[in-house]
């Protein structure tokens, strides 16, 4: 069973309409992560979360917002999603010393 | 500003060769961490190696070691006996004093059967 798990997997929205991606995890990590990449770039960070009650603004926050519902679940949302959000979407966690990111599948995003 | 620096869009290597991916930062931090993502085309980001700034000794993982040239900020990834299964993007990536990962935009890594 995989560590991370998105869902969902592949997604086809239009412009104005709300959604949220999920991302679940079984690692027993505090930290989680969204990003976006885009063709032919790196990813860039979305939104970060220590702990429950700590959820902080990556480089690319503008028109997303997260949710950690519990230590393992952390959503994302679009409240109004626009064509320029198309894109794949991952989550990651961590944990102390070592910093490693374990990342999900990721979730394919394409707003018409 | 924390930068990483991947100046191979493209690089192609025969099976059973040995290839070198480039990549360069830069941080003002005397104490950090950097990585080597791979990402086939099922889209999954692996962990291929890790590297401590504090540890002189260069990281290894079976066929995949780094050249950690801190005084250089030079962070190359070494693949030997390349295999079809290596094809990929690959992704270097710096961990910064907010715990953030810089990502570099990327190596397409092609095996030529």
């Amino acid at each position: 069973d995989a560590d991370v798990t998105q869902t969902p997997r592949n997604r086809i929205t239009k412009t104005g309409k709300r959604i949220m991606l999920e991302c679940s995890q079984t690692k027993g990590h505090d930290r989680m992560y969204w990003y976006r990449q885009d063709p032919g770039l790196g990813l860039r960070l979305i939104y970060y979360s220590f702990d429950v009650k700590d959820i902080n603004k990556g480089e690319i926050s503008d028109g997303y917002s997260v949710s950690r519902q519990a230590q393992a679940k952390f959503s994302l949302s679009l409240e109004s999603a626009i064509p320029n959000q198309t894109a794949l979407y991952f989550c990651a966690t961590s944990v102390g010393v070592s910093e490693t990111q374990y990342f999900g599948p990721g979730t394919r995003l394409l707003v018409l | 500003a924390q930068t990483v620096t991947q100046s191979q869009p493209e690089m192609s290597v025969q099976e059973a060769e040995t290839v070198t991916l480039s990549c360069t930062y830069d941080t003002s931090e005397s104490d950090y961490y950097l990585f080597w993502y791979k990402q086939p085309p099922s889209r999954q980001m692996i962990l291929v190696i890790r590297q401590e700034a504090y540890k002189q000794q260069n990281a290894t993982e079976n066929r995949f070691s780094v050249n950690f040239q801190k005084a250089a900020k030079s962070f190359s990834l070494k693949i030997s006996d390349s295999q079809l299964g290596d094809a990929a993007m690959y992704f270097c990536a710096l961990l910064d004093s907010n715990y953030q990962l810089i990502w570099g935009a990327g190596t397409k890594l092609i095996i030529k059967p």
